[in-house]
């Protein structure tokens, strides 16, 4: 199972950043959001498709439907400025975590 | 607060074998699914291994036949033995656990480094 995102994306502070993360009826499956800073380890920022780890703005939103899934940053600030992966289970298969290609999110 | 904590990361030559450890704490340990996740360099994240707490045991293709990953519940451990290691073995190692409610990973070490390289 693949999932497929853009590479890159950039907003300027206060605006709307929108990720998406492409697979084949992605939309049947559950999909979660990793943000990645320079040198630091991935964080759960979005699960089971919309919904928020403790401790996670409510800047950070999700939905997925059909054959994309899309992460929103709302009033993006200039911390935001990561990448991000996307991610699903695949229930199919015997190799479970599949991970997007990331997303490097620019903050302008 | 639950706290993982890589270890046994370095510079090995190609063929070698190298053996990762996560020590895990703030978690009742033997709960939970735990997984191996690597990021060669400047490059995404590849899910590696995953191992149930019951011992259901998953591997990516690219490692499987020469990585094999264990726990220990009694020392709060858990293991990825490399075996035959590459070049593009290089990467970032993290050890991560499986939430219980979703099918995500909510918690994650913060990696030790494998360079295979001669």
């Amino acid at each position: 199972y693949v999932l497929t995102q853009p590479p890159s994306e950039s907003v300027a502070p206060g605006q709307t950043a929108r990720i998406t993360c492409g697979g084949n009826n992605i939309g049947s499956k559950s999909v979660h959001w990793y943000q990645q800073k320079p040198g630091q380890a991935p964080v759960l920022v979005v699960y089971d498709d919309s919904d928020r780890p403790s401790g996670i703005p409510e800047r950070f939103s999700g939905s997925n439907s059909g054959n994309t899934a899309t992460l929103t940053i709302s009033r993006v600030e200039a911390g935001d400025e990561a990448d991000y992966y996307c991610q699903v289970w695949d229930t199919s298969s015997d190799h479970p975590y599949v991970f997007g290609t990331g997303t490097k999110v620019t903050v302008l | 607060e639950v706290q993982l904590v890589e270890s046994g990361g370095g510079l090995v030559q190609p063929g070698g074998s190298l053996r990762l450890s996560c020590a895990a704490s703030g978690l009742t340990f033997s709960s939970y699914e735990m997984n191996w996740v690597r990021q060669a360099p400047g490059k995404g994240l590849e899910w590696v291994s995953y191992i149930s707490s019951g011992g259901t045991i998953y591997y990516a293709d690219s490692v499987k036949g020469r990585f094999t990953i264990s726990r220990d519940n009694a020392k709060n451990s858990l293991y990825l033995q490399m075996n035959s290691l590459r070049a593009d073995d290089t990467a970032v190692y993290y050890c991560a656990r499986d939430s219980p409610t979703s099918a995500s990973l909510d918690y994650w070490g913060q990696g030790t480094l494998v360079t295979v390289s001669s």
